[in-house]
């Protein structure tokens, strides 16, 4: 099973300020590698797919980079609402789907 | 529009089976291409894929509980179907669906609300 390891576990940053998510595969998942935003009480929204295409309706601020075992999100101009956890997930070997454990990105 | 709903008891006791239903709109699982997974999420941790079905009536499952699971679809065409059986106070947790499409590289783009379900006596 691959595992995703993602970093930091929590990230306190302001309105405005640039955010960098890590996740970090056990073992390549070449660029099979989403992410997804999940805010209290709702499902988990997808944001990024095969690691750097922007899902329909996700914010430009968003961007996925990233191949093999190190992929990052970045998002350049944090808004209020971007407050939130984020999780990756691949499937490579197919159909074995693994998640990361999250980082919750929280306001300082 | 795509819509996922699920379906099914908010309680159960250990050694019952659960069993969920996903009712979706707006695309067909007859699709080339198309999946709908079920996906489990225990309080304040990260989501466990369970099971998927794809468009041939294929069925993959979580290796860790394999022999606990069985997805079909369901008479009606719009509706899979989870069944978990030996249900334990571990398998506390909210449980959704969600379209898998090729075209997204099988990443998750629509989701259920979801469905708490707790497993007590």
């Amino acid at each position: 099973e691959i595992v995703l390891t993602q970093s930091p576990a929590t990230l306190s940053l302001s309105p405005g300020e640039r955010a960098t998510l890590s996740c970090r595969a056990s073992q390549s998942v070449i660029t099979y590698l989403a992410w997804y935003q999940q805010k209290p009480g709702q499902a988990p929204r997808l944001l990024i797919y095969d690691a750097s295409k922007r899902a329909t309706g996700t914010p430009a601020r968003f961007s996925g980079s990233g191949s093999g075992t190190d992929f990052t999100l970045t998002i350049s101009s944090l808004e209020p609402e971007d407050f939130a956890v984020y999780y990756c997930q691949q499937r490579t070997n197919w159909p074995s789907i693994t998640f990361g454990q999250g980082t919750r990105l929280e306001i300082k | 529009q795509v819509t996922l709903r699920e379906s099914g008891p908010a309680l159960v006791k250990p050694t019952e089976t659960l069993t969920l239903t996903c009712t979706f709109s707006g695309f067909s699982l007859t699709t080339r291409g198309v999946c709908v997974a079920w996906i489990r999420q225990a309080p304040g941790k990260a989501p466990e894929w369970l099971a998927l079905i794809d468009w041939d009536d294929g069925k993959y499952y979580n290796t860790s509980l394999k022999t606990r699971l069985t997805i079909s679809q369901a008479p009606s065409e719009n509706q899979v179907v989870l069944t978990m059986t030996n249900m334990d106070p571990e398998d506390t947790a909210t449980y959704y669906c969600a379209r898998q499409p090729r075209f997204m590289e099988w990443s998750f783009d629509f989701w259920g609300q979801g469905i708490p379900v707790t497993v007590s006596s």
